[in-house]
């Protein structure tokens, strides 16, 4: 069966500090995985996909199919990185996505 | 282009009730979902379609019904409220097929039944 799981449901790390959000994944298929934010009264948007091999907002992931994870990086925090982050698995031959638990990330200052 | 709509934004049921969400996409997109969003269960999907006159059951589809008469509209329809089905409402939407393709969220209806 699909899954993916985010073991962390929040995660607070000081401004400047590295930063990981972890995601393992279970499928039989080829994976294609996503990480979504939410930030404050903003909706659910993309941040980057695997396939494309990206930076933004100086968020990495790279996925391991060894390990079967996708986990979020980025080596200084920001306060603006403050929201919520959810890994997501597509599923199929379709567009339909399945999430994980979400994890609310606080940078303090 | 205004993406994604949902109305209502917010809405109080009655157990037994029954009412429609609304979703509305104005990019031409061919795939469109539902989704719920529980605290510490991360969204899941309800129905999907992959165009018009096309849906089919997600994860978590009993109590929900849907239609997709035309490429934009995919309403969600709860047939008789329950308790349960207090939650935060998403609809998305994108491009269709088989490719990597960004989903477009709307900004929610937050459902509480009483």
């Amino acid at each position: 069966a699909q899954r993916v799981t985010q073991p962390e449901k929040l995660l607070s790390v000081f401004k400047g500090a590295p930063v990981e959000l972890k995601c393992n994944y279970s499928y039989s298929g080829s994976p294609e995985l996503f990480w979504y934010v939410q930030y404050s009264r903003q909706r659910l948007q993309l941040l980057l996909r695997h396939i494309s091999r990206e930076s933004i907002k100086g968020f990495t992931a790279d996925l391991n199919k060894g390990e079967t994870s996708f986990h979020l990086k980025k080596p200084f925090a920001q306060e603006e990185d403050s929201a919520m982050y959810y890994c997501a698995l597509r599923v199929g031959g379709a567009q339909k996505l399945v999430f994980g638990q979400g994890t609310r990330l606080t940078i303090n200052p | 282009n205004a993406g994604v709509t949902q109305t209502p934004k917010f809405q109080v049921l009655k157990t037994g009730q029954s009412m429609t969400l609304q979703c509305a996409q104005d990019m031409n997109h061919e795939y469109m979902s539902w989704y719920r969003q529980d605290p510490g269960m991360g969204l899941r999907l309800i129905h999907y379609s992959v165009g018009a006159g096309i849906t089919d059951q997600g994860e978590v589809p009993n109590g929900y019904n849907v239609s997709r008469s035309t490429t934009e509209d995919f309403p969600l329809r709860l047939l008789s409220a329950a308790p349960s089905q207090t939650s935060v409402y998403f609809c998305a939407s994108s491009l269709g097929g088989t490719g990597s393709y960004e989903q477009y969220f709307g900004p929610g209806t937050r459902l509480t039944v009483t």
